[in-house]
């Protein structure tokens, strides 16, 4: 398995309270994502990183920041985070374009 | 827009062959995939194929490809219980390599 973990994986908070998702990879990989997995959806990307303070936006990305200050750490953030973003996230590393994308195990959050 | 389709649910018994369907709209993906996920897990790659290929066989597992008709099938011979999972086909994106995500295939598998 890739060097990824995930932390917390699994969190409860309220509507209106800031969050934030830590991803951390062991293998020195340039690219980071962060995906959102909800029923009927599959996987949507929210933000991905192509390198230390690259940053930029995927499909789903209201409501959420990210940063990356060092090649091992990728953040999400919701900032006022609301019921519709309960979900299951997934952090997601790549060496290079087209090679293979590697999963972390996920975070469960509920927003109440 | 990009977009991959999958029908929803699949059932088989233990033994049989599964095949299961997925349809893309980018036709300048150069990879697709196909990612395993078990109950409260994450994913696992399968297995892929590149886009000039249109066959590639790994023990159990038979991709077939077909650009013309923008078709990918995972197909899973002697199928068996462990088996019953989601699988998700995903075609790669040039902006940044992000994956574009079927809905996944929920495969059950009946003793």
């Amino acid at each position: 398995d890739a060097g990824i973990t995930q932390s917390p994986r699994h969190k409860v908070t309220e509507t209106g309270t800031p969050v934030t998702l830590r991803c951390h990879q062991t293998e020195n990989h340039r690219y980071m994502y962060w995906y959102r997995q909800d029923p009927g959806h599959g996987l949507r990307l929210i933000h991905y990183s192509y390198g230390v303070k690259d940053t930029d936006k995927g499909e789903v990305s209201d409501g959420y920041s990210v940063s990356r200050s060092k090649t091992e750490d990728f953040l999400l953030t919701l900032e006022s985070a609301t019921s519709s973003q309960t979900s299951v996230y997934f952090c997601a590393i790549n060496r290079e374009i087209g090679e293979t994308q590697y999963f972390g195990p996920g975070t469960r959050l509920l927003v109440l | 827009g990009e977009d991959v389709e999958q029908s929803l649910f699949l059932s088989v018994r233990e033994g049989d062959s599964s095949v299961i369907n997925c349809t893309y709209t980018d036709s300048s993906s150069t990879y697709l995939y196909w990612y395993k996920q078990e109950p409260g897990a994450g994913l696992q790659l399968l297995t892929y194929i590149f886009s000039n290929m249109d066959m590639k066989q790994d023990q159990r597992l038979t991709v077939l490809l077909n650009k013309k008709d923008k078709h990918l099938s995972l197909r899973i011979a002697d199928t068996q219980t462990g088996d019953s999972a989601i699988y998700f086909c995903a075609e790669s994106s040039g902006q940044g390599g992000k994956l574009i995500f079927g809905q996944g295939t929920e495969l059950s598998v009946k003793p």
